[in-house]
């Protein structure tokens, strides 16, 4: 199986802070790397496909890059709503995994 | 807008068959290209994807639980299904229910469904 490894496991931040949060695969993904959003008692909720694909209706202050290995999730101004747990999810090969999460949470 | 709606007993004992249903409402299960596919998420194992069914009735699972795992559809109802058996405290998770526009991630989610395993 492809491991996931997000970082870090916790951030503290503040709103309008530029957030960044790292996630690396195993082994080479291409750009088969999706990134989402959850809060407390919620499914996940995709935000980026294919690394850097805004998905519909997703704010454009998101984004992702990266390719291969490693992969980033920036958040340009951290909004209050944006204070939720973030995990990616590589769409490579089966068994599709996750990382194991990364909680952006107040400073 | 497609829905998903997980059901299903909240509390299974040790060794038997957990059992969840997949309602969806807003299309059609048989129509287009999609894998609709179950996941679970517990404090020690983060989220898990446990397997899926194709619109065209084929199924994937997760090496990690093939051996005890089924999953099905029942177009006539529009719905599909989960089945774990054998099942053990690690077995206790919020299970979802999702879709997947055959691009393997997930667009739409159920609300999630707490299933313990406990005698």
């Amino acid at each position: 199986d492809i491991q996931m490894t997000q970082s870090p496991s916790s951030l503290p931040a503040s709103v309008g802070d530029r957030v960044t949060i790292t996630c690396r695969a195993s082994q080479n993904i291409g750009i088969y790397l999706n990134w989402y959003q959850q809060k407390p008692g919620k499914a996940p909720n995709l935000l980026i496909h294919a690394a850097a694909r805004l998905q519909s209706g997703v704010p454009s202050r998101f984004s992702g890059s990266g390719s291969g290995s490693d992969f980033t999730l920036t958040i340009s101004s951290l909004q209050p709503d944006d204070f939720a747990t973030y995990y990616c999810q590589q769409s490579y090969i089966s068994p599709l995994t996750f990382g194991g999460g990364t909680k952006v949470e107040i400073k | 807008q497609v829905q998903l709606h997980e059901s299903g007993p909240g509390l299974v004992k040790p060794s038997q068959t957990l059992s969840l249903t997949c309602t969806v409402s807003g299309g059609s299960i048989s129509s287009g290209s999609y894998y609709w596919s179950w996941i679970r998420q517990s404090a020690g194992q983060g989220l898990e994807w446990i397997g899926r069914v194709h619109t065209s009735g084929s199924t994937d699972y997760n090496p990690s639980l093939i051996s005890r795992v089924t999953i099905s559809m029942d177009t006539s109802r529009n719905q599909f299904s989960l089945k774990l058996s054998s099942v053990t405290a690690a077995d206790t998770a919020v299970y979802y229910c999702a879709r997947d526009p055959s691009y393997d991630f997930w667009t739409d989610w159920g609300q999630g469904t707490l299933v313990t395993v406990s005698s």
